[in-house]
């Protein structure tokens, strides 16, 4: 299976800051990367696919980068709303694996 | 407006069975690969399996920790999915949502029910 290691686990920040989660792939998944947000106690939503693809009516301060091994996800200005947990998908193949999810909270 | 709503959950004893129901509307049902995401208390997300369509010969896939036991299968005349879980054990307790996901190589996973929780203890 493909392993999918998100940094940081957890992190604090302002309402204002750019913010920046990273996720890396155990090996080459090209660009068969999805990133999804989860509000406490609410499903996940989908933010970009295939890696850097803008889902539609997210907010385009959410933007997605990488192909291969390594991606990132980045808030460019933290708003209220985001403060919730991260998760990358791979699906370049069966099974597809998430990350462990990255936790922003207030600080 | 595209919904799936999860119904079925519940407390269940070790060894026990359990079936759980999702229902679509606002799109065309038949038309999507459809899979189930489990997520245990406090902890991550973990794909569950796939019922792909009718023309893909509804073929399906599990996650290693479900194969054997579990069972997932699509009405499409009704627009349901189902999720069959037999010799459930408490690794298993976790909220089960049902997802919509595309056919091809991306939109994965583009739609969400709100889940429903399957607690395995006696």
């Amino acid at each position: 299976d493909i392993q999918m290691t998100q940094s940081p686990s957890a992190m604090s920040a302002s309402v204002g800051d750019r913010v920046t989660i990273t996720c890396r792939a155990s090996q080459g998944i090209s660009d068969y990367l999805a990133w999804f947000q989860q509000r406490p106690g609410k499903a996940p939503k989908c933010l970009i696919d295939a890696a850097n693809k803008l889902q539609s009516g997210v907010p385009s301060r959410f933007s997605g980068s990488g192909s291969g091994t390594e991606f990132t996800l980045t808030i460019s200005s933290l708003q209220p709303e985001d403060f919730a947990t991260y998760y990358c998908l791979q699906h370049k193949g069966y099974p597809p694996t998430f990350g462990q999810g990255t936790k922003v909270e207030i600080k | 407006e595209v919904q799936l709503v999860e119904s079925g959950g519940g407390l269940v004893q070790p060894g026990g069975s359990l079936r759980l129901s999702c229902a679509a509307s606002g799109f065309t049902f038949s038309d999507r690969y459809m899979d189930w995401v489990r997520q245990a208390p406090g902890k991550g997300l973990e794909w569950v399996g796939r019922i792909r369509r009718k023309v893909d010969s509804y073929t399906t896939e599990y996650a290693a920790s479900v194969k054997g036991r579990f069972t997932i299968s699509r009405d499409d005349a009704t627009n349901s999915l189902y999720l069959e879980m037999n010799s459930l054990n408490t690794e298993d307790t976790a909220v089960y949502f049902c997802v919509r996901s595309a056919t091809g190589w991306y939109n994965w996973f583009d739609t969400w029910g709100q889940g429903t929780l399957v607690i395995v203890s006696s």
